[in-house]
């Protein structure tokens, strides 16, 4: 079965500071991941996804993410955010299309003036 | 385009009583998922469709949950006999299903609140 940790509940930070958010994931099989944003009362945004190809993955907003097999780890980065960047965000792992999302338990990212 | 919508947005239920949860899927989009958010958790799985069969129901926490998508687009999250810890929101997603382009699409929720 696929898990998906977050390392860290909660990630204060200062605007235009770097930023990362920590993602590892277990599975036996391929696995594809992803990166989505949940602002209050909202539903989920898709950020970035790896699917194959180049580990170094480009997204949304200025994020990005390094698929590492060896690590097993997908973590996300930016290097400068803003305060509009505060929202939850959730790392996710499927075994194709069709197949449900095992989400982890998310990091509050919190940009502090 | 539009993109997945839910109604209603808020439910609050007291316990014990049946609540229905509509998801309006994007148009054209085969799979259908629903997911079910706890504060302060990550989504969990509920079940899926492909087009109006359900092929995985394996996150249903009881007998309670029944979901059903009959003409293979919108889709019906129902929970009999409500109890408390049925409160959280539930998120319903869809996708194409070309092995290319599989990102599920969210829909905003529907908070459910039962007292």
């Amino acid at each position: 079965a696929q898990s998906v940790t977050q390392l860290d509940s909660q990630v204060p930070v200062f605007e235009e500071a770097p930023v990362e958010l920590r993602c590892n994931y277990s599975s036996s099989v391929s696995v594809y991941l992803f990166w989505y944003v949940q602002y209050p009362n909202q539903g989920l945004q898709l950020l970035l996804k790896y699917l194959s190809g180049s580990t170094l993955v480009k997204g949304i907003n200025g994020f990005e993410a390094e698929f590492n097999k060896s690590q097993t780890s997908f973590h996300l980065r930016k290097p400068s955010v803003h305060i509009s960047d505060t929202a939850e965000y959730f790392c996710a792992a499927s075994k194709g299309a069709g197949n449900m999302l095992t989400f982890g338990g998310g990091t509050r990212l919190m940009v502090k003036p | 385009g539009a993109g997945v919508s839910q109604s209603p947005r808020y439910k609050v239920a007291k316990r014990g009583q049946d609540v229905a949860l509509r998801c309006d899927p994007i148009s054209g989009h085969v799979s259908l998922f629903w997911y079910q958010q706890a504060l302060g958790q990550g989504p969990e799985f509920l079940t899926y469709f492909q087009n109006e069969a359900q092929l995985d129901k394996s996150g249903l926490p009881s007998d309670r949950f029944f979901a059903e998508r009959p003409e293979g687009s919108v889709s019906t999250l129902k929970i009999q006999r409500t109890q408390q810890e049925d409160s959280a929101v539930y998120l319903c997603a869809s996708s194409l299903i070309r092995t290319s382009i599989f990102e599920q699409y969210f829909g905003p929720g529907t908070r459910l609140t039962v007292t």
